[in-house]
């Protein structure tokens, strides 16, 4: 029962690097998210895709974008990245209004 | 805006204490959601609360939810190793079943 998988789960990028975060759910969910996770400051809803064809900005979009692929597949693409952009950064999916179910996070540092 | 501010930011105790953290809201709750993250893994969630007053159980946690839906609490009662972790709140954001607002957690250590 795989559930969330992301990759990779660990990554260094040097500033301006490009890289895509890779994400899929086999649940049969309809609702994806991407989050990151910063110290003293909870997870932050960075875009989301309420069903296959949409997606929507979240609370920090900016220096971020997103893909979904497909029902399973949504992804999250740093352009050009920079160091503020160090964070762990975790894809979920769920049903709507349902409970959401969390992939193990990228570990993602910036230098 | 929203605003979720748990106590305390950390928490270490022996094992077999009891203890009590707590998740406070700017404003009204929608529906409160208490997650458990492990070092390394993502939050799973623990509880989903929408009713004042509303007390639920799972084994040792206890969940309560304020009679004003601006607070909630949860008491681990004798506390094993097993249950280290970030213990973080969320509540969905004026409603909407896609955006959750969170609380920065509470870091709890149980120590053998």
């Amino acid at each position: 029962n795989a559930g969330v998988t992301q990759t990779p789960k660990f990554q260094v990028l040097k500033t301006g690097q490009s890289m895509t975060l890779q994400c899929a759910q086999d649940m049969n969910h309809n609702s994806m998210y991407w989050y990151r996770q910063d110290p003293g400051m909870g997870l932050r809803l960075i875009y989301y895709s309420a069903s296959e064809g949409t997606t929507d900005k979240g609370e920090v979009p900016n220096g971020y974008n997103v893909s979904r692929l497909n029902k399973r597949e949504f992804s999250l693409r740093l352009e050009s990245a920079a160091p503020s952009q160090t964070s762990v950064y975790f894809c979920a999916s769920s049903t709507g209004g349902s409970e959401a179910v969390f992939g193990q996070g990228t570990r993602l540092t910036v230098v | 805006t929203q605003l979720l501010e748990q106590s305390p930011q950390f928490l270490s105790i022996q094992e077999g204490e009891n203890l009590t953290v707590y998740c406070n809201s700017s404003s009204v709750f929608s529906s409160l959601q208490w997650y458990r993250q492990e070092p390394g893994e993502g939050p799973v969630l623990l509880v989903t609360v929408v009713t004042g007053g509303e007390v639920k159980k799972l084994k040792r946690l206890t969940f309560q939810f304020g009679d004003a839906r601006k607070d909630s609490s949860l008491h681990i009662t004798a506390a094993q190793p097993g249950d280290t972790g970030l213990y973080l709140c969320a509540d969905r954001k004026g409603g909407s079943n896609y955006q959750l607002i969170w609380g920065a957690g509470t870091k709890l250590i149980i120590k053998p």
